[in-house]
């Protein structure tokens, strides 16, 4: 089976732009989580979308960023505008309704904000 | 809520020896426990897990983990390390009531000829 697509695998932009980043999940799977490391620090959780509703986005840092999960398959993270801090790497992942079965993460896609 | 603990962020391995990466977890309730692997330029691969039944988790490339509740660890080794073991290697647990992966800070292991 494809596994968790994200792209784009690098994007740099400058201060002030909006960048969108997609997931792809695997197929059938209802979860669709984003977490985030920043450099040197520890990946950390965004968002959790079961299905195309948002469970819990209590990591989201500020509104500045929007997640979207139309009709439950892929889903994106919008930055807007972006600011240095938001640089960093942006992982998603994605799992069955039975999180014993693990999560299986995407790429990832390095963010440089200058 | 539950959290995990890896200390040393940098561990260097001579080739052939003992991979040994420490995780302590702490948790209220019986936790679910992962290893996850990064190696350059790929994402984040599943190691090996721990969710109920035997404390002893064998993973993917030799490596395994043991369960260990009254120590509140989960450690991972791999008996003698590869030259493709150099990696970024991180413990998750998720959160009770929430499905959250909360991670350790990593290790990045560094072998040596």
């Amino acid at each position: 089976e494809a596994g968790v697509t994200q792209f784009p695998s690098h994007s740099v932009i400058e201060k002030g732009q909006t960048v969108t980043l997609r997931c792809d999940p695997i197929s059938g799977h209802d979860n669709l989580y984003w977490y985030r490391r920043v450099m040197g620090k520890e990946i950390k959780f965004l968002l959790h979308f079961v299905k195309e509703s948002k469970q819990d986005e209590s990591g989201m840092p500020n509104n500045r960023f929007l997640a979207e999960r139309t009709g439950g398959t892929y889903s994106t993270l919008k930055v807007q505008p972006a600011e240095l801090e938001d640089s960093g790497v942006y992982f998603c992942a994605s799992s069955p309704v039975d999180v014993n079965y693990g999560y299986t993460f995407g790429s990832g896609t390095r963010l440089t904000v200058v | 809520a539950q959290s995990v603990t890896q200390l040393g962020s940098h561990v260097s391995v001579s080739e052939g020896a003992l991979v040994l990466l420490r995780c302590n977890y702490s948790s209220s309730v019986p936790p679910y426990l992962f290893w996850y692997v990064q190696y350059p330029n790929q994402g984040l691969q599943l190691l090996l897990k721990y969710t109920t039944g035997a404390t002893l988790v064998k993973g993917i490339n030799g490596f395994e983990a043991e369960f260990k509740k009254s120590e509140t660890s989960f450690h991972l080794t791999k008996p003698s390390a590869h030259m493709s073991d150099a990696a970024e290697y991180f413990c998750a647990v998720i959160q009770y009531g929430n499905n959250r992966l909360a991670f350790g800070k990593g290790n990045q292991v560094v072998v040596i000829p």
